[in-house]
C-alpha cells in the first residue's frame, strides 16, 4: 500500500457539528496538500504543509477550517459547525518535494445535513 | 497560472486515439502544461507534462504547439477504462504548488 490514504471515505454529519479527515500520505514524501471538490466542479486547493508548517493557508474558506500535520507525515483537516456548503469530496495529495507530481488520495465524501 | 480551455465532452471508439485539446494562449514561458484525469469517484491521477517539446510515456503522448499556446493529449489505443474527466492545467514547476483546475474534459469511450 504504497499510495496516498484518506479516512473516512465517507461521512455524513448534521449541520453544527465538526468533522475530521485524515490523511496519510506516501512515506517520505514532504510536501501534502489538502483540496475541495464540489459536485460537477474542478478541484479548489485549501492548503499545503511542507514538513509540518503550513506556509499558506489562503485557500480555507473560513475560520472554521483548519489543518495540521505531525511528525511530517499525517494530516487532520478539521472542519468546525459544519454548514451544509462545506459538502464536497475532500481530496489530499502529497509529492516529494513541493512542485514535483501530486499523488492523490480517494477522497473523503462529506455530507452536511 | 493561465488559464485553460477545454471541451466540456468528448466521446471516442475504443481501439482507437483519443485527442484531447486544451487552449491556454496566455501562458507564460515558464509554465508547464501537466494534464491529469479523475476516474468516477476515484482521486485524480497523474498523466504527463511538458513545457514546449512533445512528450510520451506509457500513458500517453503530450503535443505542444510551437507557440505554445495550445496542447493535445493523446491516448492512442483508448479503452473503457479510459473513461474519466481529464484536466489540463499549466503552473509553474517548482515554484508553484497549486494546481488551478478547471471543469475538464468528460471523455466517454464507447465500445
Amino acid at each position: 500500500g504504497a499510495g496516498v490514504s484518506q479516512s473516512p471515505s465517507n461521512k455524513v454529519t448534521e449541520k453544527g457539528k465538526d468533522v475530521e479527515l485524515r490523511c496519510d500520505p506516501i512515506s517520505g514524501h514532504t510536501a501534502l496538500y489538502w483540496y475541495r471538490q464540489s459536485l460537477g466542479q474542478g478541484l479548489e486547493f485549501l492548503i499545503y504543509f511542507q514538513g509540518n508548517s503550513a506556509p499558506d493557508k489562503s485557500g480555507l474558506p473560513s475560520d472554521r477550517f483548519s489543518a495540521e500535520r505531525t511528525g511530517g507525515s499525517v494530516s487532520t483537516l478539521t472542519i468546525q459547525r459544519t454548514q451544509q456548503e462545506d459538502s464536497a469530496v475532500y481530496l489530499c495529495a502529497s509529492s516529494f518535494r513541493i512542485g514535483d507530481e501530486q499523488f492523490f488520495g480517494p477522497g473523503t465524501r462529506l455530507t452536511v445535513l | 497560472d493561465a488559464k485553460t480551455t477545454q471541451p466540456t465532452s468528448m466521446d471516442c471508439a475504443e481501439g482507437r486515439a483519443a485527442n484531447l485539446p486544451c487552449n491556454h494562449s496566455t501562458i507564460s514561458g515558464n509554465e508547464y502544461v501537466y494534464w491529469y484525469r479523475q476516474i468516477h469517484s476515484q482521486g485524480p491521477q497523474y498523466i504527463i507534462h511538458g513545457l514546449k517539446n512533445n512528450e510520451t510515456n506509457e500513458m500517453a503522448s503530450l503535443i505542444i504547439t510551437e507557440d505554445r499556446k495550445s496542447s493535445t493529449l493523446i491516448l492512442p489505443h483508448a479503452t473503457l477504462r479510459d473513461t474519466a474527466v481529464y484536466y489540463c492545467i499549466v503552473r509553474v514547476a517548482v515554484s508553484n504548488y497549486q494546481l488551478i483546475w478547471g471543469a475538464g474534459t468528460k471523455l466517454i469511450i464507447k465500445p
